[in-house]
């Protein structure tokens, strides 16, 4: 099983400041790693695939970067709806989820 | 528009079973893998099983390995998960969702509660 491991666990940030999540792979996935963003009582919408493609209608302030083990999330300016918990998931293998990051209003 | 709808959902005493349906339309149910992901109270995503298009390969997590079934019926539009010896750790929202890469679709879950 692909292990993720995701860093760090909870992130303090004000409106306007620029975000960056880590999700490290226990081997690699190429480039088969997705971002989500998941609001309370919400399912999880998904923001980026494959590393570093935007998924449809999602702002252009998310970035993914990364390939084998190692993959970052950027969201270059915060946005108040911006304040979620988001998790990193591969397609490499079956599917696993990393434990997320919850992104917090300082 | 897709959409995904989960039922069976409840509350069941450890060592129960519970059966877990998704119908979804919107889309050529058909022609796409189906997961089930579930979330404990307040914790992270956890994929549970995937199924292929024909209902003929499954896969399992550990955790739930010899206990679940997933299963489909693609003359009703219907995934399925089957829930046997259920034990507290299984106390999760269980979404179904078509995960098919850069396109992602999730149903709103459903509750399942396991305790005496």
């Amino acid at each position: 099983e692909i292990v993720l491991t995701q860093s760090p666990a909870t992130l303090s940030l004000s409106p306007g400041e620029r975000a960056t999540l880590s999700c490290r792979a226990s081997q690699s996935v190429s480039s088969y790693l997705a971002w989500y963003q998941q609001k309370p009582g919400q399912a999880p919408r998904l923001l980026i695939y494959d590393a570093s493609n935007r998924a449809t209608g999602i702002p252009a302030r998310f970035n993914g970067s990364g390939s084998g083990t190692d993959f970052t999330l950027t969201i270059s300016s915060l946005e108040p709806e911006d304040f979620a918990v988001y998790y990193c998931q591969q397609r490499s293998n079956w599917r696993t989820f990393g434990q997320g990051t919850k992104l917090e209003i300082k | 528009e897709v959409q995904l709808v989960e039922s069976g959902g409840g509350l069941v005493q450890p060592g129960g079973s519970l059966r877990l349906s998704c119908a979804a339309s919107g889309f050529t149910f058909s022609s796409y893998w189906m997961h089930w992901v579930r979330q404990a109270p307040g914790k992270g995503l956890v994929w549970v099983s995937r199924i292929n298009s024909y209902g003929s390969s499954t896969n399992y997590a550990d955790s739930v390995k010899g206990r679940f079934t997933i299963s489909r019926d693609n003359a009703k539009n219907t995934l399925y998960l089957l829930m046997n010896s259920l034990r507290a750790e299984d106390t999760a929202v269980y979404y179904c969702a078509r995960l098919t890469g850069d396109d992602d679709n999730w149903g709103q879950g459903t509750l399942v509660t396991v305790s005496s």
